[in-house]
C-alpha cells in the first residue's frame, strides 16, 4: 500500500475554504484516493475517493493531478463542526476481499470563529 | 452503507483482567477488520476476520493477546486479555462497505478501555 504524507495540523476560521493535501509518490496504477474523517469518540467516516481530475459531493471536492503523486480536499466554507482529523488513504479497492487501509498520521483541522 | 453496533463504548478495568468488545453489522460482510487508536495517534490494524476461519494478525500482534471469534456474518468479538496499562486505548471494528460505485470502509463507534 503507498505511504501517504499530510500536515499534522492545520488552523482555519469559519467560512474559509480548507485545502488539505496529501502526498503519496509510490501510488500505483490500480490505486484508488479515499478520505476518511474522525471526531472525537467516533469512529472513521467516508469523506469522498477518486481516481484522478476532479471528484465532487455533497461534503468535499477531490482535486488529483496527472500525475496522481498528491490529492487534495477540499472543504468548502467550513464550520466549527468541520473541527475533526482527516486522513488520506491509499489502496487497491478492486483486488475486493481483504484489501486493509493503512492509516497514516492524519491532519488534525481546527476551525475557530 | 453497512451500520455497526459496537458494545461496550467504553469500560475501566483491572489489569491483568480480560474484556471483550462485541461488534454487531446490520447485515452480512465477508470480511470485519479489529483496530487498534492509542491515544492522539493514528489507526493501527490489529486483525482480519473471516467467518469460519481463524483471523489473520498484523505485525505486532497476536491471537494469545488478541483472541478474535466470528461465529456467523454479521457479528465478530474481539478479547483484550491480561490488560495491562499500555492496553489503554479505543478500539474499533470496520466493514468493507460498498455504496454505489464507492468503496470504503464503514466503522463502528469504538471501544474506550481504560486499564487502571
Amino acid at each position: 500500500l503507498a505511504k501517504t504524507t499530510q500536515p499534522i495540523s492545520m488552523d482555519s476560521y469559519e467560512g474559509q475554504e480548507v485545502n488539505i493535501t496529501c502526498s503519496h509518490n509510490n501510488i500505483a496504477t490500480n490505486d484508488y484516493i479515499t478520505w476518511y474523517q474522525q471526531f472525537p469518540s467516533q469512529g472513521p467516516r467516508f469523506i469522498i475517493q477518486g481516481y484522478k481530475t476532479k471528484v465532487t459531493n455533497e461534503v468535499a471536492s477531490l482535486f488529483i493531478p496527472a500525475d496522481r503523486k498528491s490529492s487534495t480536499l477540499s472543504l468548502p466554507r467550513v464550520s466549527l463542526s468541520d473541527t475533526a482529523v482527516y486522513y488520506c488513504l491509499v489502496g487497491d479497492i478492486l483486488t475486493g476481499g481483504g484489501n486493509k487501509l493503512t492509516f497514516g498520521t492524519g491532519t488534525q483541522l481546527k476551525v475557530e470563529l | 452503507s453497512a451500520v455497526i453496533s459496537q458494545k461496550p463504548s467504553r469500560d475501566i478495568c483491572q489489569r491483568g483482567t480480560s474484556l471483550t468488545i462485541q461488534c454487531q453489522v446490520d447485515s452480512q460482510v465477508t470480511m470485519m477488520f479489529w483496530y487498534r487508536q492509542q491515544p492522539g495517534q493514528s489507526l493501527t490494524l490489529i486483525a482480519t476476520a473471516n467467518q469460519g476461519s481463524e483471523a489473520t494478525y498484523e505485525s505486532g500482534f497476536v491471537i494469545d493477546k488478541f483472541p478474535i471469534s466470528r461465529p456467523n456474518l454479521t457479528f465478530s468479538t474481539l478479547t483484550v486479555s491480561n490488560m495491562s496499562p499500555e492496553d489503554s486505548s479505543i478500539y474499533l471494528c470496520s466493514v468493507e462497505d460498498w455504496t454505489g460505485a464507492v468503496y470504503g470502509y464503514t466503522f463502528g463507534s469504538g471501544t474506550r478501555l481504560t486499564v487502571v
